[in-house]
């Protein structure tokens, strides 16, 4: 069974950075996308960003376009958001998302809790 | 991007009794996902590809449609079944969800 094992949330002020890790495990992984997706307090989900774990192509929301970088290094089995000027309405749980089938979206880990805060 | 519109937003349902959520997008997507999410838990896939149950799935959930108009079916509603359901589609970057329906026991 996969395991995503989100790490790096916490509390920063506006403007600051913040590197999220997920590390994953587990039986080995086709060449389907790994996703960070985030749910504010008390609201929806919200797709953030993705990448194909061989290929390594990206794309990212309209909203962290520019501040956000999303990453993944293979050997490790880890992927990563480094998340620059990080703006209050950034506050969120952020999901590591792993994909079963091509847009499946089955896998998901606990979430770390990132907030934005002077 | 594809945009997911669910309806109702508030769904309230007496034990024992069918529910359905409608989930209709701007563009049509072969991968349309269902998840669930209960107060302060992750959110867990229920049905995938439109249509087929993940294992582990109670047989009373259930998920059709096709071009742009998608349903979740709850043929008889539990107790554990409270909480968020959202449709979500994986066909096109970048992967949208709908806005959440709340089910709650009346």
């Amino acid at each position: 069974e996969v395991q995503l094992v989100e790490s790096g949330g916490g509390l920063v002020q506006p403007g600051r950075s913040l590197r999220l890790s997920c590390a994953a495990s587990g039986p080995k992984f086709k060449d389907y996308a790994t996703h960070w997706v985030r749910q504010k307090p008390g609201r929806g989900l919200e797709w953030v960003a993705g990448i194909f774990w061989e290929g390594g192509g990206t794309g990212y929301a309209d909203s962290v376009k520019g501040r956000f970088t999303i990453s993944r290094d293979k050997a490790q089995n880890s992927l990563y958001l480094q998340m620059n000027s990080l703006r209050v309405d950034d506050t969120a749980f952020y999901y590591c998302i792993r994909d079963d089938l091509p847009g499946g979206a089955g896998y998901w880990g606990q979430g770390t809790l990132v907030t934005v805060s002077s | 991007d594809v945009v997911l519109t669910q309806s109702p937003l508030s769904l309230p349902v007496t034990l024992g009794q069918p529910a359905s959520i409608s989930c209709r997008t701007s563009q049509s997507p072969e991968h349309l996902n269902w998840f669930h999410q209960r107060p302060g838990q992750v959110p867990r896939r229920l049905i995938y590809k439109v249509s087929d149950r993940d294992s582990g799935v109670p047989d009373r959930f259930s998920g059709s449609g096709s071009g742009t108009d998608f349903a979740l079916h709850i043929s008889r509603v539990e107790a554990e079944d409270v909480g968020v359901y959202y449709c979500m589609q994986g066909t096109h970057w970048p992967y949208t969800f709908g806005q959440g329906t709340k089910l709650e026991i009346k």
